[in-house]
């Protein structure tokens, strides 16, 4: 299986504060890398797909990027809404696999 | 406007077998090229991938639960099922359903989940 090493755990950031979180993989999966935020009581939603592109209505402050193995995701200006969990997960292979999660709260 | 809704038990006792269903509306599961998952959450947060159904039927389980899952279908009432058997307190979780199309790095459209407790 392809591991995502995801860091930090946790985090908390003033509002309009630059905030970046990390997954590694552990082998070469290219661009299939999506990037997830997730609030108490609902689903996931998608944030970035194709370790790259913003998924549709996801704010601009949103974006993505990678080099190599490693992965990020960048939330420009921290607003009041963007506290919760964020993922990644690999979509290069079955089994598919998600990063430990990174709990993103306001300081 | 496609939309996913699971539903199961509530609590399963240890041993037994757990069973949610996935309800689509909106999209048809036999539709080509889709993928329909089971994901589930456990309290610390980790989400795992547990396994699909293809539109043309094929499957795939996540090897680290292989000999306790199944995932079937029914194309008549656009469901598709998961059952987890021999389940433990390790399996308590809250389990989601969710849409991904061929070729997409990502899931699209999930359900809402159902919490799950295993329980004697």
């Amino acid at each position: 299986d392809i591991q995502m090493t995801q860091s930090p755990a946790s985090l908390s950031a003033s509002l309009e504060e630059i905030v970046t979180i990390t997954c590694q993989a552990s082998q070469d999966i290219g661009n299939w890398l999506a990037w997830y935020q997730q609030k108490p009581g609902k689903s996931p939603q998608l944030l970035i797909y194709g370790a790259t592109s913003l998924a549709d209505g996801v704010p601009s402050r949103f974006s993505g990027s990678r080099s190599g193995t490693q992965y990020s995701l960048k939330i420009s200006r921290l607003q009041v809404e963007d506290p919760g969990i964020y993922y990644c997960l690999q979509g290069y292979s079955a089994p598919f696999t998600f990063g430990s999660g990174t709990k993103l709260e306001i300081k | 406007q496609v939309n996913l809704q699971e539903s199961g038990p509530g609590i399963v006792k240890p041993s037994q077998p757990l069973s949610v269903t996935c309800s689509v509306t909106g999209y048809s599961i036999t539709t080509s090229y889709y993928y329909w998952n089971w994901i589930r959450k456990f309290s610390g947060n980790k989400l795992e991938w547990m396994g699909y159904i293809s539109y043309d039927s094929s499957i795939y389980y996540n090897p680290s639960l292989k000999s306790r899952i199944s995932i079937t279908r029914d194309t008549s009432k656009n469901q598709f099922f998961l059952q987890l058997n021999t389940v433990t307190t390790e399996d308590t979780a809250v389990y989601y359903c969710a849409r991904q199309l061929t070729g997409r790095d990502y899931f699209d459209y999930w359900g809402q989940g159902v919490m799950v407790t295993v329980s004697s």
